[in-house]
């Protein structure tokens, strides 16, 4: 099975600081995906990325940027983290065929004061 | 872009009953159709997943159906037990661009009483 880890699991800031949000993935995958997960909303699309170096926008790209340095890692940021960034990250992979399915991480619980 | 909407966002049943949560979307073109489980601080777990030439699928105590015309999804445990509680998400994604970017529902709090 797909294996997808997360770090740093649980992660407080301040108002105006600097977050890397990290996710690697272990099978290879073309697609890895950054949501996030507010009561109410569902998972929000952030950012997505189909290779090494490339970046696609997702739903709700605001105050985020992302990077996908190999196959297998990609990062999120937070440069200038506000109080409405608190929220649950959860990071995925997926194949890049048809009726492939997404597998997902455990989630980075974010907080900024 | 695609809108879904998911109910209800709470709900509770007693060992051994049905749970039944129901999804709607707005474009017709929507043609990759998912159920995930999450489980209290864990990732998204796929239960199901349908694509738009399938109008009912069965596994496991759990029965999807799609309903293309009404552009509803909706998934039904049946028999109930305490493990299932959790929270469930529907997902959908259109048929252009393949299945590479979902939409999500609001998700349903289900707890299961013993």
């Amino acid at each position: 099975e797909a294996a997808v880890t997360q770090s740093p699991r649980n992660k407080v800031t301040v108002t105006g600081g600097n977050v890397t949000l990290s996710c690697r993935q272990t099978n290879s995958h073309n697609y890895m995906y950054w949501y996030r997960q507010d009561t109410g909303h569902g998972l929000r699309l952030i950012h997505y990325s189909y290779g090494a170096g490339n970046l696609q926008i997702g739903d709700v790209p605001d105050g985020y940027k992302a990077t996908r340095t190999t196959q297998e890692d990609f990062f999120l940021l937070l440069e200038l983290a506000s109080p409405s960034q608190t929220s649950l990250y959860f990071c995925a992979s997926k194949q890049g065929r048809n009726y492939a399915e997404q597998f997902f991480g455990p989630g980075t619980r974010l907080t900024v004061l | 872009g695609e809108q879904v909407e998911q109910r209800p966002p709470h709900l509770s049943v007693r060992e051994g009953d049905s749970a039944f949560i129901i999804c709607t979307y707005t474009d017709s073109a929507t043609a990759y159709f998912y159920w995930y489980k999450q489980e209290p601080g864990a990732g998204l777990q796929l239960l199901m997943s349908v694509f738009s030439n399938v109008d009912r699928k069965e596994e496991q105590g759990l029965t999807v159906l799609l309903n293309k015309k009404d552009k509803r999804l909706s998934l039904n445990l049946t028999a109930a037990h305490p493990g299932d509680s959790a929270v469930y998400f529907c997902a959908v994604a259109m048929a252009t661009g393949g299945n590479n970017k979902l939409t999500f529902g609001q998700g349903t709090v289900l707890s299961v009483i013993p």
